[in-house]
């Protein structure tokens, strides 16, 4: 079946400028998860959904992140003002559920570079 | 939070030769995969191994929950085995939510011809 899948692939955007990042997890998985890959970072997780639900957001880098899932699959993150800090590859994983060790499986990512 | 520590974090091997991968983590897990990323960044499953052992070809894993490490063992590598290989644990959640996955530096792994 398919995979996780995101939009856009690549985006390069404008300091101060807003971004909008689309995630299509698996059909089926309950479970949504942002992550971001950067050179100085590494993989870092930012937030999941359980359902709508996400219940902690204190993995968000700052104030100007925020995501919202809508009917239990598409979930957008959105970056207000972009820094150049900012840029990134940011990846989306999916898996059934949560809270008990369940696989997760990644999409392709969406390269962000902010000028 | 947890630690997970890669080793090594370089790795460069002739075509044929076997070679052992080694993750290491500082807390109970409920989750624990091995993945490789290729050279367009897409993370592809390996294993997901929280205990026990597991082989798909020529890929093999370990993991031994107990003592807080997992081993990703590679027979035979060949110049498509290239690239980076990340181990990545979940830890026993706190009522019931997810911490996410937390990932290793990786092994950058190159094999030569």
């Amino acid at each position: 079946g398919a995979g996780v899948s995101q939009s856009p692939s690549n985006k390069v955007t404008e300091k101060g400028k807003d971004v909008e990042l689309r995630c299509d997890p698996i059909s089926g998985h309950t479970a949504l998860y942002w992550y971001r890959q950067s050179l100085g970072q590494g993989l870092e997780f930012l937030i999941y959904f359980q359902g709508n639900s996400a219940p902690d957001k204190s993995g968000l880098p700052s104030d100007r992140f925020s995501a919202e899932r809508t009917g239990g699959s598409v979930s957008t993150l959105t970056i207000q003002r972009t820094q150049q800090e900012d840029s990134a590859v940011y990846l989306c994983a999916s898996s059934l559920r949560t809270g008990g060790g369940y696989e997760q499986y990644f999409g392709p990512g969406t390269r962000l570079t902010v000028t | 939070g947890i630690q997970v520590e890669q080793s090594p974090p370089d790795l460069i091997l002739q075509e044929g030769a076997n070679s052992t991968l080694r993750c290491n983590f500082s807390d109970s897990v409920n989750n624990l995969q091995w993945f490789h990323q290729n050279p367009w960044g897409q993370l592809i499953n390996l294993f997901y191994i929280p205990s026990g052992t597991k082989q798909n070809g020529r890929l093999s894993a370990t993991t031994v929950a107990t003592e807080r490490y997992s081993l990703l063992y590679i027979s035979s590598s060949q110049t498509t085995d290239s690239g980076v290989y990340f181990c990545a644990v979940e830890r026993v959640g706190s009522g019931g939510g997810a911490d996410g996955l937390t990932f290793g530096k990786g092994t950058h792994l190159i094999i030569q011809p």
